[in-house]
């Protein structure tokens, strides 16, 4: 079957990083996407990776190992705002999207 | 970014009456969009994937008769919640992408509320 796995919750003090893992075990691969979920809201696209290696933008930066089946979601300099559910999906072989529950990210000041 | 507009966001409607619910792409066509559903605290489900000009694919243990989907144009799905009861009250929201290799565009999200 197909599986994707994240920490159900994370919690992080203002201005640091947290790392949030995902690992999925697919039929097939292209690509693993990150979105941002805030509470009662869609879900809005924070990155996309299809290659292995780091992929920066701004304070957000996703990294991909295929071999490993294994990405994170860094985020540094933590705002309040980046309080949300983070969810990783992979788009598998058929080019549709496998979800993972999401992990729960609580930021304390 | 495209843009996928999902109406209405909110909706309240009596058990055993139907809803309709409208996703469109704004600045690109979409052949595929996809239905979730996401009940709270936990992930979004896909329900089906809608083709432009013919049948929606659905999930297994979705009631296609309950949850109808028109896939008409190339710009619009329509997701049908039929003889709604307060069990189908959720959070629903579509997705669509310009392309086979790019990100998913997602709409606004209806919440959906049966009493």
């Amino acid at each position: 079957g197909q599986n994707i796995d994240q920490p159900t919750e994370m919690t992080a003090t203002e201005g640091a990083i947290v790392q949030i893992n995902c690992t999925y075990q697919t039929s097939g691969f292209n690509g693993l996407f990150w979105y941002q979920q805030h509470a009662g809201e869609a879900p809005t696209f924070l990155s996309y990776n299809v290659l292995d290696g780091l992929e920066e933008k701004g304070r957000f930066s996703s990294f991909l190992s295929r071999s490993k089946g294994y990405s994170y979601l860094l985020l540094k300099e933590l705002q309040m705002k980046d309080s949300a559910s983070y969810l990783c999906a992979v788009m598998d072989s058929n080019y549709q999207l496998i979800w993972g529950a999401g992990t729960k990210l609580i930021i304390k000041p | 970014g495209a843009v996928v507009s999902q109406h209405p966001s909110w909706v309240i409607c009596k058990s055993g009456t139907s809803v309709k619910i409208e996703c469109r792409s704004l600045d690109f066509q979409a052949t595929t969009m996809f239905w979730y559903r996401q009940f709270p605290k936990q992930s979004l489900m896909l329900m089906a994937t809608s083709n432009e000009g013919s049948k929606a694919t659905y999930e297994q243990g979705v009631e296609k008769d309950k949850f109808l989907i028109n896939h008409a144009s190339l710009t619009l799905s329509t997701l049908t919640v039929t003889s709604a009861h307060p069990e189908d009250s959720s959070f629903y929201i579509c997705s669509a992408s310009p392309g086979e290799h790019t990100e998913a565009f997602f709409g606004q999200g209806t919440r959906l509320t049966v009493v």
